[in-house]
């Protein structure tokens, strides 16, 4: 499986771009890189997957570099309710029996 | 659909007792997983499945049982209570093949005395 690591923490103002970037450097051919976020007392939630270039949804949007060994989910003009932990997994899609998650970015948005 | 279901909310032990988490879910997937996350730190995986009889174990399961008997039902089991197991504990499912999301329930906060 591979390993990923992402910052801690990150401290942002309402309305602002918030870029979150995970490192994967053993990424393998066949795996998908996906976000979760979890709000405090919930279970987490996905956010967004993609496998190379750029994926886009309602909520964020996920950039992938040409090597993809590393992604930066993009959450734009966050708000007060952005605050949460988003998390980084890495894993083949839809056979990754053992979905692994890491210790996430505990994102705060201040007002 | 009511999604992903755990009981009980809450729960509190002592120490060397035994009980069993619940958890189903009504979307027909086949995989399902339980993690345990404790105080200000990501989640583990216990155990988890790919289908009614067979069940694997994740990063941490000692101290835990797992059965699968049908598609919809994956009660965790501890078998002797630690303090060490006080934790939040999430049942989640998804369906094998292409997909890409794990649906998560509202977990349980178990407190072992």
């Amino acid at each position: 499986l591979a390993k990923t690591t992402q910052p801690i923490s990150m401290d942002s103002y309402e309305g602002q771009e918030v870029n979150i970037t995970c490192s994967h450097n053993n990424i393998a051919t066949n795996d998908y890189i996906t976000w979760y976020q979890q709000f405090p007392s919930q279970g987490p939630r996905f956010i967004i997957q993609g496998y190379k270039t750029k994926v886009t949804n309602e909520v964020a949007s996920l950039f992938i570099p040409a090597d993809r060994k590393s992604s930066t989910l993009s959450l734009p003009r966050v708000s007060l309710s952005d605050t949460a932990v988003y998390y980084c997994l890495v894993g083949a899609r839809g056979g990754g029996f053992k979905t692994i998650f890491g210790a996430g970015t505990r994102l705060f948005v201040k007002a | 659909n009511a999604g992903v279901t755990q009981t009980p909310k809450f729960q509190v032990l002592k120490t060397g007792q035994s009980m069993t988490l619940q958890c189903a879910q009504d979307m027909n997937h086949e995989y399902m997983s339980w993690y345990r996350q404790d105080p200000g730190m990501g989640l583990r995986l216990i155990h988890y499945s790919v289908g009614a009889g067979i069940t694997d174990q994740g990063e941490v399961p000692n101290g835990y049982n797992v059965s699968r008997s049908t598609t919809e039902d994956f009660p965790l089991r501890l078998l002797s209570a630690a303090p060490s197991q006080t934790s939040v504990y999430f049942c989640a499912s998804r369906p094998t093949g292409a997909a890409a999301e794990q649906y998560f329930g509202p977990g349980t906060r178990l407190t072992v005395t």
